[in-house]
């Protein structure tokens, strides 16, 4: 049973363009989330977040949109470039005890110059 | 660097054997996690410490994982018996007690 749902394995955009990754899930209890990005052959980074309480998050380049009533959730990359390239993966976490991630399968992006 | 480190980065061993992982998290974090990927999934979660206690492991930690954290500080991954279905990366994350986790490079484990 996934609980975070990343429906698209990839995406291929312009340099310069934006990306836009999507990421559902179905667990109410989740009240925050994180954005990682992973190249291969190392851990995943931490990109982004957002708590529940707000609908949008800005970091330089990146933004994450939350709409909580949907369940759903976005990053915009804008614009996108060459070194964008990797797998994303999309959390969240209950906040209960350990504040352990559940995450998505991934979606690979691939920016082209 | 002062991010979360892994050792070994590769660890290849025959089926039935015994391995051990270590993870040294970002020196003041005092949470730990370690978490388990396979091709094509996302990182899964296997057992969480704060300082040098284990309070939480998954389901998927099955007995012949054991995890321990000593001295609240480095932490360390062990498989008794290993069987192919245990190959994978093995992922350590530290985090300052918040949300945010800060993942090392990983251990890739292969069992033939």
């Amino acid at each position: 049973d996934q609980q975070v749902k990343q429906n698209s394995p990839s995406l291929s955009v312009q340099e310069g363009r934006i990306s836009i990754l999507n990421c559902d899930y179905t667990n109410s209890m989740f009240d925050y989330f994180l954005w990682y990005k992973k190249y291969p052959a190392e851990g995943p980074t931490f990109l982004i977040s957002i708590s529940s309480i707000k609908d949008k998050n800005e970091d330089g380049r990146f933004t994450v949109f939350l709409n909580k009533s949907a369940k759903h959730l976005s990053l915009h990359i804008v614009p996108s470039q060459p070194g964008d390239s990797a797998v994303y993966f999309c959390a969240a976490s209950d906040g209960a005890g350990s504040y352990q991630l559940t995450f998505g399968k991934g979606t690979k992006l691939s920016v082209i110059p | 660097d002062t991010g979360v480190s892994q050792n070994p980065r590769h660890k290849i061993t025959k089926r039935g054997q015994n391995v051990t992982f270590r993870c040294d998290p970002i020196s003041e974090h005092n949470r730990l996690y370690w978490y388990r990927q396979t091709l094509g999934q996302g990182p899964e979660f296997l057992t969480y410490f704060q300082n040098e206690a284990q309070l939480e492991k998954s389901r998927l930690l099955s007995d012949r994982f054991s995890a321990e954290r000593p001295k609240g500080s480095f932490s360390t991954l062990e498989i008794q018996r290993t069987e192919q279905g245990d190959s994978a990366m093995y992922l350590c994350a530290s985090s300052p007690a918040n949300y945010e986790q800060y993942f090392g490079p990983g251990t890739r484990l292969t069992v033939t």
